[in-house]
């Protein structure tokens, strides 16, 4: 059973960049056939897909985000990175790692990391 | 940025059937692309509850089923129980946007 895990700082200042890292446990991003994603929650509010990449290395972004968001992959410790530059406050939120099914759908999901802007 | 427009709350007892809406357009739903659908209990991350509109992954009830019908698609949740007290979210691609979107969510309240 594939199990997703996110790691990464809680707190980022203004101007700076955020990095996560996503664990992939009980399956190999190498084999194929999904897409690794990155999906945002703003406190209290809705879902936003971030973007995703396939285990090649071949990415697809948010267009509304795509100037400031790298994914990338590290298959020989089966993680993939989450870059988000120049934050502000509007990119306070619950940052999830999960799994495209590559038929559109999301499962499974990491439990989210919070991560604060903030100076 | 959500392109797919969900009622922020619907309630009923325990037992009743309730149904949640996902209204979409032409670029999302309606251009043919499938919707999912999420359940978020508090506290949690979100968690796969229909796929491509009306497929159950294993190991949920069979008392939640999804639909769709030209721009929208729903979910009904039947027999409710206290443990579905939680805010479900529709998913979708929009061609327009060129990505994935989502609904802007519902808050299911059991009362």
């Amino acid at each position: 059973q594939v199990q997703l895990q996110e790691s990464g700082p809680g707190l980022v200042k203004p101007s700076q960049t955020l990095s996560l890292t996503c664990t992939v446990s009980g399956g190999s991003i190498s084999s194929g056939g999904y897409y690794w994603s990155w999906i945002r929650q703003h406190p209290g509010k809705g879902l936003e897909w971030i973007g995703y990449m396939f285990h090649s290395g071949s990415t697809y972004y948010n267009p509304s985000l795509k100037s400031r968001v790298t994914i990338s992959v590290d298959t020989s410790k089966n993680q993939f990175s989450l870059k988000v530059s120049s934050v502000s406050a509007a990119d306070t939120a619950v940052y999830y790692c999960a799994r495209d099914d590559a038929r559109g759908w999301f499962d499974p999901w990491g439990q989210g990391t919070l991560v604060t802007v903030s100076s | 940025q959500s392109v797919l427009t969900q009622p922020p709350s619907v309630s009923g007892a325990p037992g009743q059937r309730v149904t949640i809406s996902c209204t979409g357009s032409s670029s999302n739903i309606g251009a043919g692309y499938d919707v999912h659908w999420y359940q978020q209990l508090p506290g949690t991350a979100p968690k796969l509850l229909i796929y491509s509109n009306s497929n159950r992954p294993s190991g949920v009830p069979d008392r939640f089923s999804g639909s769709k019908s030209g721009t929208s698609a729903s979910l009904a949740i039947t027999g409710l129980q206290a443990e579905d007290e939680a805010d479900y979210y529709c998913q979708s691609y929009d061609s327009s946007l060129s990505g994935y979107v989502f609904g802007t969510g519902t808050k299911v309240t059991v009362l």
